[in-house]
């Protein structure tokens, strides 16, 4: 079971700001099986990022995904006030059980 | 497109079986992906329950194997989740979402909440 951790716990930014989330892995993941998540309260998870860097249908593209072996990012060039949410990876190449990141909060500063 | 919907109680007693249906419309259950029960504690992260596939294969959590069963009415284009002996540590919002096999998971239900109290 590969292992994935998120930092920081807590990003405080403001508007307009750049967010650079990370995300490791215990062990190397291939660029197809690393996927993100953003998550606002009382809502779902919506699929963001695919294969590392590939934004799903409707993702603007304020936000950017990057990242090889073990370590892979997150970028939201420009905070808008929306993004202001919870964000999680996940490693979706390994048989299961999947297994998500701990989340990583973007919060107003 | 895709849509999930969750439905069943949402309370449920100690030592009680929770019982939850995900309806799936825009799309055939019998497509070519995996269907999932996903949960998410008060304030806390994600944690996978377990899949199915149309044909009945499933796979779940380790941690939560001995107590769950996941089923599939292919007629209905439904999926269940059956989880027995719950506790207070139960208590979340239930996610059921799909997933295409070494891929994420791209359509979620919007999530139901379920208490688990006397």
């Amino acid at each position: 079971e590969i292992v994935v951790t998120q930092s920081p716990d807590t990003l405080s930014l403001s508007p307009g700001e750049r967010a650079t989330l990370s995300c490791r892995a215990s062990q190397s993941v291939s660029p197809s099986h690393l996927a993100w998540y953003q998550q606002k309260p009382g809502q779902a998870p919506r699929l963001l990022i695919f294969d590392t860097s590939r934004r799903a249908t409707g993702i603007p593209d304020r936000f950017s995904g990057s990242g090889s072996g073990t370590d892979f990012t997150l970028t939201i060039s420009r905070l808008e006030p929306e993004d202001f949410a919870v964000y999680y990876c996940q490693e979706c190449g390994t048989s299961p059980p999947q297994t998500f990141g701990q989340g990583t909060k973007v919060e107003i500063k | 497109q895709v849509q999930l919907q969750e439905s069943g109680p949402g309370l449920v007693k100690p030592s009680g079986t929770l019982s939850l249906t995900c309806s799936v419309s825009g799309g055939s259950i019998s497509s070519t992906n995996w269907w999932s029960w996903i949960r998410q504690p008060p304030g806390k992260g994600l944690e996978w329950i377990g899949e199915i596939y149309h044909s009945g294969n499933t796979n779940y959590n380790p941690s939560l194997k001995s107590r769950v069963t996941i089923s599939v009415d292919t007629s209905k284009n439904q999926f269940s989740l059956k989880l027995t002996s719950v506790t207070a540590a139960d208590t979340a919002v239930y996610y059921c979402a799909r997933v295409a096999p070494n891929s994420p998971f791209d359509y979620w239900g919007q999530g139901t909440l379920v208490t688990v109290s006397s």
